[in-house]
């Protein structure tokens, strides 16, 4: 059991570049989601994949973020022009398709540090 | 808006103490309730809830689901210091499929 993947785990950049994150799910997991966690508080939804298919982004979700996972497997998370403020864990997870009520498997996350 | 509350914030017990973390929602298009652990990484999961009055059990750890006045809550009993953690609380909204969390509560078990 490999367990949901992400890379790198922790990345600190300065203020104004742009970031890319790497989430590799559990192998025939076809739902992906990225969660944003800021200290004290609990993860807060980005946005949610079925297959390659991008079906919700929250509305937090600034046009300095996209997220893309092209062939249905793994996802990538980038972040344009970093701000102080993006600086947080970044979780992603995978469920499995057999139901939609199948808990969500969180990765280790990726922890950003803008400076 | 979806909210999902948590109370308390923080607790801090001896071991072998019994604990009660509690969990209130207000969703649109309840699906299910979800509690994790976090300790310093990947939350981990624990328990789906997903009818009322139905308790769920693993060990020293349990929870129920209370549909009516849209709550849950989770107890743990003999603590110990391995149980020190965030417990979050998450509850699954259909349609959107997206787990809306709560702010979670920090458990610190004094030996």
């Amino acid at each position: 059991d490999t367990g949901v993947s992400q890379n790198p785990r922790h990345k600190i950049t300065k203020r104004g570049q742009n970031v890319t994150f790497r989430c590799d799910p559990i192998s025939e997991h076809n739902r992906l989601y990225w969660y944003r966690q800021t200290l004290g508080q609990g993860p807060e939804f980005l946005t949610y994949f079925q297959n390659e298919a991008q079906l919700e982004k929250s509305r937090l979700l600034s046009d300095r973020f996209s997220a893309e996972r092209p062939k249905g497997s793994f996802s990538t998370l980038e972040i344009q022009r970093t701000e102080q403020g993006d600086s947080a864990m970044y979780l992603c997870a995978s469920a499995d398709r057999s139901s939609y009520n199948s808990p969500l498997h969180f990765g280790n996350g990726t922890r950003l540090t803008v400076t | 808006e979806d909210k999902v509350v948590q109370s308390p914030l923080s607790l801090v017990v001896h071991e072998g103490d019994t604990v009660t973390l509690n969990c209130s929602y207000e969703v649109t298009n309840f699906r299910s309730l979800l509690w994790y652990k976090q300790e310093k990484k990947a939350p981990t999961f624990l328990f789906m809830l997903t009818s009322s009055g139905i308790e769920k059990k693993s060990g020293r750890l349990s929870s129920i689901l209370d549909k009516k006045e849209l709550f849950s809550i989770l107890n743990i009993t003999a603590t110990q210091t391995g149980d020190s953690a965030v417990y979050l609380c998450a509850v699954l909204v259909q349609g959107a499929q997206k787990l809306v969390f709560g702010q979670g509560t920090r458990l610190t078990i004094n030996p």
